[in-house]
């Protein structure tokens, strides 16, 4: 059963407090995808990665951090430099890295709700 | 920034009722595309539409593109209650090597059975 999983589902946080959003895709994908999606609101892109190894800051990546050590994954810290991290999360990828000239879509993750307490 | 800006921000028809959906744009770009999102779950990929296409259609959608007006409408025909969500569109550009994707702030669409 491919695709992408986010976990978890459901997270709480204390302030002050780090916490790592999971997303795993098996559909050897190149690039993927970290979006912040705020009540009645789009999407807002955080951080994206186009090859292992390599990661490229969003329109809103203060106070988060990525990584990307293997292809099917690209786990998301928000860290508690943020400071209205209460959102909805979203993972997505795309087939290759969207060089000029593709025309990829994108591929979701269920979410993950992270809520401050 | 928001690339593209949906208009209305909500809907609400009967089924049957086709529904209408619209996006604006500010700067030029490369292909535009359509997502759906039911409430709490992640995006689906509807429909895309090249820059030097106007028209294309998959079911019940049709989706048009007028990059002299920079807008792009989403039409659903015979809506039915399963329709009901929000729905982005997401303008692509590239700057240099990079493949930019730009989501609006969706319509909310709700069918009434």
């Amino acid at each position: 059963d491919g695709g992408i999983t986010q976990s978890p589902k459901y997270l709480f946080r204390k302030e002050g407090q780090n916490v790592t959003l999971s997303c795993e895709q098996n559909l050897n994908h190149d690039a993927m995808y970290w979006y912040r999606q705020d009540p009645g609101q789009g999407l807002r892109l955080i951080y994206y990665s186009q090859i292992v190894n390599d990661f490229q800051k969003g329109d809103i990546a203060e106070g988060y951090s990525v990584s990307r050590e293997k292809k099917e994954s690209f786990p998301l810290t928000v860290t508690s430099a943020q400071k209205n991290p209460t959102a909805f999360y979203l993972c997505a990828s795309t087939p290759t890295r969207g060089l000029a000239g593709t025309t990829d879509t994108q591929y979701f993750g269920p979410g993950t709700r992270l809520t401050v307490l | 920034s928001q690339q593209g800006e949906e208009d209305p921000q909500a809907l609400s028809i009967q089924e049957g009722e086709n529904a209408t959906m619209n996006c604006s744009y500010k700067t030029s770009i490369n292909n535009l595309q359509w997502y759906r999102q039911n409430s709490g779950r992640g995006l689906v990929h509807l429909i895309l539409i090249r820059s030097n296409e106007r028209e294309k259609h998959s079911g019940r959608l049709r989706v048009t593109l007028d990059t002299s007006k920079k807008s792009s409408s989403l039409l659903i025909t015979a809506s039915r209650a399963a329709d009901t969500a929000s729905y982005f569109c997401a303008t692509v550009s590239y700057g240099g090597s990079n493949y930019k994707l730009t989501f609006g702030k969706g319509t909310l669409l709700t069918v009434n059975p």
